[in-house]
């Protein structure tokens, strides 16, 4: 079975200091990872994907996240938080199930403070 | 131009009542999804739909049914409501059932059960 972890409930910064929202995963096979985000009575929105590849993807909104295949971490990062990006986020594996489907993990909470 | 969109955005009704949400989309998306959000805001995969193909997620009671008039309609029927079945069901949509491809999610609809 496929799972994935993000260990920290909400995470705290001040606007411009670097963010970093963790996930780990456990899936058999190659894993196929995503960054969605969500904001306030609103569904996810897409925000980068590791499919193969270089292990540090680029993403919308100036998001990037690096891919740790021997950890099996998925980190989302970005340089210079904005308070705008306050909002919560979802790690998402997809592996060899039955219909590829994602499962995602609990999620994080942003907080970002000017 | 909603690429993904649900309706009822709010549904309230008593226990042991049949219910209907609706889900359209118009991104030409050749799969569609839906997925409960608990009050924790965790995520679960409850279906997953593409060219007359269902997959169900085996923790979904039967009380609940997808219908597909046709590829861009994905609507969920639910039996017998529950005290339980309060949450936020969110459909998506992708290009196709691979395990690359980027899913697109409605806003959401809110149910409540009396």
């Amino acid at each position: 079975a496929q799972s994935v972890a993000q260990p920290e409930d909400q995470v705290n910064v001040a606007e411009g200091n670097p963010l970093t929202v963790k996930c780990t995963y456990s899936v058999s096979g190659n894993p196929y990872l995503f960054w969605y985000v969500q904001y306030p009575n609103r569904g996810l929105q897409f925000l980068l994907k590791y499919i193969t590849g270089d292990n540090l993807v680029k993403g919308s909104y100036g998001f990037e996240a690096e891919f740790n295949k021997s950890q099996t971490s998925f980190h989302l990062k970005k340089p210079s938080a904005l308070v705008s990006d306050s909002a919560l986020y979802f790690c998402a594996v997809s592996g060899n199930n039955a219909g590829n489907m994602l499962t995602f993990g609990g999620g994080t909470r942003l907080m970002v403070k000017p | 131009d909603t690429a993904v969109s649900q309706t009822p955005k709010y549904l309230v009704t008593q226990m042991g009542n049949d219910k209907s949400i609706k889900c359209e989309q118009n991104l030409g998306h050749d799969t569609m999804y839906w997925y409960k959000q608990d009050s924790k805001k965790f995520l679960k995969i409850m279906f997953s739909y593409n060219n007359k193909e269902l997959i169900i997620n085996e923790t979904v009671p039967n009380r609940f049914s997808p219908k597909s008039p046709d590829k861009a309609h994905l609507n969920l029927h639910i039996n017998s409501l529950e005290l339980g079945d309060s949450a936020v069901y969110f459909c998506a949509s992708s290009q196709q059932r691979g395990r690359n491809q980027p899913q697109h999610f409605g806003d959401g609809t809110r149910l409540s059960i009396l």
